[in-house]
């Protein structure tokens, strides 16, 4: 049973590109968050969906940065016109259930705003 | 407002020695408390968590964490380490019920570097 995969791994960016972070959960998890690691920093979270539905956006910064989690396919966390301040890493965060069941990380997209 | 706060953020230590990492919260409504290890260019892997019961919680890797409601803490212990359990800890809590949606709040990490 393969883990939360995230790629790419690695993104580079210039001021002003998209980035697209993708995030496949675990088999048969239906939760995913996303949580955000500036330098020196812990993990925040920043938004929870479920497939096809925005659960809560509020650790979300209001512009530039939009989520989704289709019905087929990994969930896509997008991030319009990069700035340097977006260079962080990234993690992906899967649950089967609601409740208290544990979510499993992936191993981040580390992205760089050059 | 509701956080956690990671007293050290550096802790160096000699190998086969006991280490203490320490974590407080700070939650107006009950809380699960979690442990969680990053090794370098990973993602997090749960070492233990506290959702009721006792108190003294044991995780894997031979890590334990104690819950003090009273001084709303949760220490995490391991009585002799590894140069394997270099790595940076994250203490963390959602909170038991409501609307919070399961989303987890962290501390900001305490670097755990073993020496020979």
């Amino acid at each position: 049973n393969a883990g939360v995969m995230q790629n790419p791994r690695h993104l580079v960016r210039r001021r002003g590109q998209e980035a697209r972070l993708r995030c496949s959960p675990m088999k048969g998890h239906s939760h995913v968050y996303w949580y955000r690691q500036l330098p020196e920093e812990g993990l925040k979270f920043m938004v929870y969906l479920q497939k096809e539905n925005i659960i809560d956006e509020s650790g979300m910064p209001k512009e530039r940065f939009s989520a989704e989690f289709p019905k087929e396919g990994p969930s896509i966390l997008r991030i319009q016109q990069v700035v340097r301040g977006d260079s962080a890493a990234y993690f992906c965060a899967s649950r089967r259930t609601s409740g208290i069941d544990e979510q499993f990380f992936g191993p981040g997209t580390r992205l760089t705003v050059l | 407002a509701q956080s956690v706060t990671q007293l050290d953020s550096q802790v160096p230590v000699f190998e086969e020695a006991p280490v203490e990492l320490r974590c407080n919260y700070s939650s107006s409504v009950s809380v699960y408390l979690f442990w969680y290890v990053q090794y370098p260019n990973q993602g997090l892997q749960l070492l233990l968590k506290y959702l009721s019961g006792s108190t003294l919680v044991k995780g894997i890797n031979g890590f334990e964490a104690e819950f003090n409601k009273s001084q709303t803490s949760f220490h995490l212990r391991k009585p002799s380490v590894h140069i394997s359990d270099t790595a940076e800890y994250f203490c963390a809590f959602k909170r038991a019920g409501g609307t919070s949606y399961g989303k987890l709040t962290f501390g900001q990490g305490t670097i755990l570097t073993v020496h020979p």
